[in-house]
């Protein structure tokens, strides 16, 4: 597959929770990025981490990446409901193909 | 808005049938890509062009094929259609400035084959 892996495949959490998403993947990259997708709707960027940091934040998001490991996590902060989405992992390959995980579907419970 | 725009939004078509989709990338931005967006394959990488030119191929079907006009607009060709061809279908535009390219995705196009 050119796909990396998200885990969990699905979260649901009580709001004013944080939510925590794991991503990894199998070749090295230029940097990765987290997106997020309303149903069926398109993408939106959220954050980028270059192979060169460890730790991004970005408002309530925080973005972790460990290169030996070939995995990141993205924690949100105090979830509210407008949080509720798919969120994909997308790595930047050397070949400068950007490449998508399946994502986490992640429920905020009122 | 993200600034890219596909049309149409909706397809619906018979097996083996031929149809075209269309992305306007947003003002500026030279690079085209496509994605397939399928329950239970995720999101897959199929092509990328840059001011016109083939850049990077991901898993494109053979009956697949893309192109990139002078005005930046993008073409996705889809023939011999089969059921498992329906999916939702991205576009995203970026700069391509060479680094920490963030990508920006019309709102898609939601493909049946029936």
């Amino acid at each position: 597959s050119q796909q990396g892996e998200e885990d969990p495949q699905a979260l649901s959490i009580q709001e004013g929770e944080n939510a925590t998403m794991n991503c990894s993947y199998k070749t090295s990259i230029n940097n990765l990025q987290w997106y997020r997708q309303n149903s069926g709707r398109g993408l939106v960027h959220l954050i980028l981490i270059r192979s060169n940091e460890r730790e991004k934040h970005s408002g309530r998001l925080r973005v972790t990446l460990d290169t030996s490991k070939k995995s990141s996590s993205l924690l949100i902060t105090a979830s509210r409901a407008a949080d509720t989405a798919s969120y994909f992992c997308a790595t930047e390959r050397r070949d400068d193909k950007i490449i998508f995980g399946k994502g986490t579907r992640l429920h905020i419970l009122p | 808005d993200s600034g890219v725009t596909q049309t149409p939004k909706h397809l619906i078509t018979a097996t083996g049938q031929r149809v075209t989709l269309r992305c306007s990338p947003r003002s500026g931005d030279l690079s085209v890509y496509w994605y397939q967006q399928s329950l239970d394959q995720g999101l897959q990488f199929l092509i990328q062009y840059y001011n016109g030119e083939e850049r990077a191929k991901g898993n494109i079907l053979e009956r697949f094929s893309a192109q990139q006009f002078p005005d930046l607009h993008s073409e996705l060709n889809l023939s011999s259609l089969e059921l498992g061809d329906s999916a939702l279908y991205f576009c995203a535009s970026s700069a391509l400035t060479g680094w920490d390219e963030k990508l920006f995705f019309g709102s898609g196009t939601q493909l049946s084959v029936l």
